[in-house]
């Protein structure tokens, strides 16, 4: 079956870096993207980005640009989240999903669109505090 | 703040039905699918509805998605104990050029 595994929990401190891993498994890792989403404690879902697997191409949530890394390895179909310079309310569980993309045009430009996420990893808990 | 606003809490007996507003705006619901997603406290969030109004293999047709111009609608019929849990609305936003997801809104099944 089509799945997602995350890596485990984390603990870090403040100014640190945290990398996440989720191995996709069940599908064809090329034909989706994946996308990153958090969830604070107690708070809703937040998008973060998100990356095509076919080509590498990234799309990062403004807030979180120039600290965020989203990259791919299609050898072990395996996708990786690193942020960087960890703040306390970067403590969130991050999860995974796997997200449906079509071509829109825009503008005069085409250009990817998610549509919808499945499945979704598990998740994995970030804990930052010093 | 959310981009897409939702109630943040519904209420309804079991048996009853209840229905679930996200609201946005040009650039997002009205010319982008909608997809909902439930989630039980402690669990990853499972999609219900995509593109408007299809559901996955094994969701129950008690699940049910509409979209009118710039706000979608999730409804829940014949209401079970088993149906609470935090409900999102979810969607691209093609001048952001970002996924976007409403607030969140907790069913409790009274």
């Amino acid at each position: 079956q089509v799945q997602l595994v995350q890596s485990g929990a984390e603990m870090k401190r403040p100014g640190a870096s945290v990398k996440v891993s989720c191995k996709a498994s069940g599908y064809t890792f090329t034909s989706y993207g994946i996308s990153w989403v958090r969830q604070a404690p107690g708070q809703g879902l937040e998008w973060m980005g998100w990356i095509s697997v076919y080509n590498g191409n990234t799309n990062y949530a403004q807030n979180l640009q120039g600290r965020v890394t989203m990259t791919t390895d299609t050898s072990t179909s395996t996708a990786y989240m690193e942020l960087r310079s960890l703040r306390s309310d970067d403590t969130a569980v991050y999860y995974c999903a796997r997200a449906d993309i079509s071509m829109i045009t825009f503008g005069g430009v085409v250009v990817p669109r998610l549509n919808w996420f499945d499945p979704w990893g598990q998740g994995t808990l970030v804990t930052v505090s010093s | 703040q959310s981009v897409l606003t939702q109630p943040p809490s519904v209420s309804a007996a079991p048996g009853q039905k209840v229905t679930i507003s996200c609201s946005g705006s040009s650039s997002n619901i009205e010319h982008n699918y909608v997809s909902w997603y439930q989630q039980v406290p402690g669990t990853a969030p499972k999609p219900l509805i995509y593109e408007n109004n299809k559901r996955p293999s094994g969701i129950p047709d008690r699940f049910s998605g509409s979209k009118s111009g710039t706000s979608a609608t999730l409804g829940i019929t014949g209401l079970q104990t088993a149906d609470e849990a935090d409900y999102y609305c979810g969607t691209w936003d093609t001048s952001l050029s970002t996924g976007v997801f409403g607030g969140g809104t907790k069913l409790t099944v009274l």
